[in-house]
């Protein structure tokens, strides 16, 4: 059963401090996508790339977050530094790419910046 | 601009009450319509894609159908275990990004 998989599941950091957040895509799909999760914004769109070149990171806050795909295997999400404003559930999906293709989403992120 | 409503934003029933959640959306050339489900603390689940109007699908209690302006998630005889969020994401032709509905919270009491 292929699955995004995501770590670490839960972090806690202190504001100024890096955070480093990581997703392994299901095999075989070529589109990742990076999202965030809160109570006010629902879901939200960071960033996404196809065949690891990044398509679209408008929704990233240039100056602190950043994103990038090492490999195929997997995707980064770092957060530098990080302030109480970013606590939230950062999101990794996984998919094909094409016209109304699915998107699988991994477990999750849970972050808390104190 | 392409936007997607939900509603209502919580329901409750009574276990085996059948009900429907809708998401109404508004998108330049409709490449398909989503449908998830969230449980707290988890990622969204895959449910549905429908692509056309007319297009309706089925799994176990749920019915997904789709109209030329919304969707609807029909839910028949639901017990507790459907209780969860439920998303709904529509694509459209200007690029490939979903755009999100807020969810509706489906809470099914014993």
């Amino acid at each position: 059963d292929a699955r995004v998989t995501q770590t670490p599941r839960h972090k806690v950091t202190e504001m100024g401090q890096e955070v480093t957040m990581r997703c392994q895509p299901i095999l075989g799909h070529n589109t990742v996508f990076w999202y965030r999760q809160t109570m006010m914004q629902g879901l939200e769109l960071l960033a996404y790339f196809r065949n690891r070149a990044p398509l679209d990171d408008s929704g990233m806050p240039k100056d602190r977050f950043s994103a990038e795909m090492p490999d195929a295997t997997l995707a980064t999400l770092k957060i530098q530094p990080s302030e109480p404003r970013d606590s939230a559930v950062y999101f990794c999906a996984s998919g094909y790419g094409g016209a109304g293709e699915t998107q699988y989403f991994g477990p999750g992120t849970r972050l808390l910046v104190l | 601009e392409d936007q997607v409503t939900q509603s209502p934003e919580a329901l409750r029933l009574q276990e085996g009450e059948s009900s429907s959640l809708n998401c109404s959306y508004t998108v330049s050339g409709l490449r398909g319509l989503f449908w998830y489900r969230q449980d707290p603390g988890k990622g969204p689940e895959f449910l549905f894609t429908l692509y056309s109007a007319g297009e309706e699908k089925e799994k176990e209690r749920l019915k997904a159908t789709l109209t030329k302006k919304e969707s609807f998630l029909h839910i028949t005889a639901p017990k507790p275990e459907d209780s969860a969020t439920y998303l709904c994401a529509v694509q459209g032709d200007s690029n490939y990004q979903l755009i999100w509905g807020a969810g509706t919270k489906l809470i099914i009491k014993p």
